[in-house]
């Protein structure tokens, strides 16, 4: 099983500011099979970036994905107040599918 | 427009069984995948497993093989989840999510259902 490790676990964080959120792989993961999620209080997750890079529909280009093998990075260049949330990595290289444990964006 | 609609909240006592719904609609059912992902209070996102709309090999991970049972029913396009010997660490909001193909990221996702295991 591959283990997500997400770092860091809480970032404080104020509108406008650039934050860089990170995974890493416990064993190698295609870039393919590696994207990312937003999740908000009392709602379903949200895919934002799949492919490593490539934004989902309707996802703003503030939001951008990078890394490759075992490190990969979530980038939002200006924070809106509606970021504000919870984001979480995920391989579905190799079953079983498995998730990061999240890093909360607060301010 | 595909769509996926899951039932309602569950109550349910330790030891007892759990059958969860999905209904997915908008696009060939035979040939999409269910995945079901589970996320207790403060963890992370969990998947259980998934299955093809013909009902076919559907593949569980291994915590939950033994307990969990994915079955489909084309006729009304709907998923269903069984988890048995249930106890309080099934506590979770279980998401039913639809994708096209076997390796795809999880792009559509259903509303959730709550299930809490008290006695």
């Amino acid at each position: 099983e591959i283990f997500l490790t997400q770092s860091p676990a809480t970032l404080s964080v104020s509108p406008g500011e650039r934050v860089t959120l990170s995974c890493r792989a416990s064993q190698y993961v295609a870039s393919a099979y590696f994207a990312w999620y937003q999740q908000k209080p009392g709602q379903a997750p949200r895919l934002l970036i799949y492919g490593a890079s490539a934004r989902a529909s309707g996802v703003p280009d503030r939001f951008s994905g990078s890394g490759s093998e075992t490190d990969f990075t979530l980038t939002i260049s200006s924070l809106e107040p509606e970021d504000f949330a919870v984001y979480s990595c995920q391989q579905h290289e190799s079953a079983p599918f498995t998730f990061g444990q999240g890093t909360k964006l607060e301010i | 427009q595909a769509q996926v609609v899951q039932s309602g909240a569950e109550v349910k006592k330790p030891g007892a069984s759990l059958k969860l719904s999905c209904n997915v609609s908008g696009e060939t059912f035979s040939d999409a995948y269910t995945h079901w992902v589970r996320q207790a209070p403060g963890q992370r996102l969990e998947w259980m497993g998934l299955i093809n709309g013909g009902g076919d090999a559907p593949n569980y991970a291994p915590k939950f093989r033994g307990r969990v049972t994915m079955t489909t029913d084309s006729s009304t396009t709907t998923v269903y989840l069984d988890l048995s010997s249930l106890r309080s660490e099934d506590t979770a909001v279980y998401y039913c999510v639809k994708t096209r193909n076997y390796y795809d990221s999880f792009a559509m996702w259903g509303q959730g259902t709550v299930v809490t295991v008290s006695s």
